[in-house]
């Protein structure tokens, strides 16, 4: 059964410091997602991507954030300088509509110290 | 402001024992209401898309319902594989992408 894949598991990194969390996503859907789940709190929107470029993006997707789909099977999200309260899981996803279920990676664990 | 509440926070069934979940949701006009199922440490896994009242959807011993106000997930003769946080998540009219959460019940099914 096809799945999302994302890379790294964990990533431990020191403040201000640029990180790149790296999805394959399902590979006959089109539309791409990065939430994410601060330990114990809801799962939060971030951005959605299709044909290219980003779709929507919520208020906590600002200039630090940015998305790259940089070849036929990779999405990436990167940190360009990371804070204390961007430790949190991020979960890509991916659908093959906009309405349709979105399904989930595993996760990244990311832990800025 | 679009909200999505989950009821209870947790539940703890017996083996066997039915029981139901509640997403309430107050959206500026609901596109799609979406469960999902989420083991600790794991991305969550997809469960059902709802799109209108009336409308259910069932898959083993899940049946997922939808009102105009709330949706229900039905549980019958849950087993301890069962086990695990339930959330429920909207898609809101002015918007084709994002999904708002709740913060999910956490069952628990116990042997």
């Amino acid at each position: 059964e096809p799945e999302v894949t994302q890379t790294p598991s964990h990533q431990v990194t020191q403040m201000g410091q640029e990180v790149i969390l790296r999805c394959v996503p399902i590979s006959n859907h089109l539309y791409f997602y990065w939430y994410r789940q601060i330990l114990g709190q809801k799962v939060e929107f971030l951005v959605s991507f299709y044909n290219n470029e980003i779709s929507e993006k919520s208020e906590i997707f600002d200039d630090q954030f940015s998305v790259e789909r940089p070849d036929g099977s990779n999405f990436t999200l990167k940190i360009r300088s990371t804070k204390l309260e961007d430790s949190a899981m991020y979960f890509c996803a991916s659908s093959d509509s906009p309405g349709a279920g979105q399904f989930f990676g595993p996760g990244t664990r990311l832990t800025v110290l | 402001e679009d909200q999505v509440t989950q009821s209870p926070e947790a539940l703890r069934l017996q083996e066997g024992e039915s029981s139901s979940l509640n997403c309430s949701y107050t959206v500026s006009g609901l596109r799609g209401l979406f469960w999902y199922r989420q083991d600790p440490g794991k991305g969550p896994e997809f469960l059902f898309t709802l799109y209108s009242a009336g409308e259910e959807k069932e898959k083993e011993r899940l049946k997922a319902t939808l009102t105009k106000k709330e949706s229900f997930l039905h549980i019958t003769a849950p087993k301890p594989e069962d086990s695990a946080t339930y959330l429920c998540a909207v898609q809101a009219g002015d918007s084709n992408y994002q999904l708002i959460w709740g913060a999910g019940t956490k069952l628990i099914i116990k042997p």
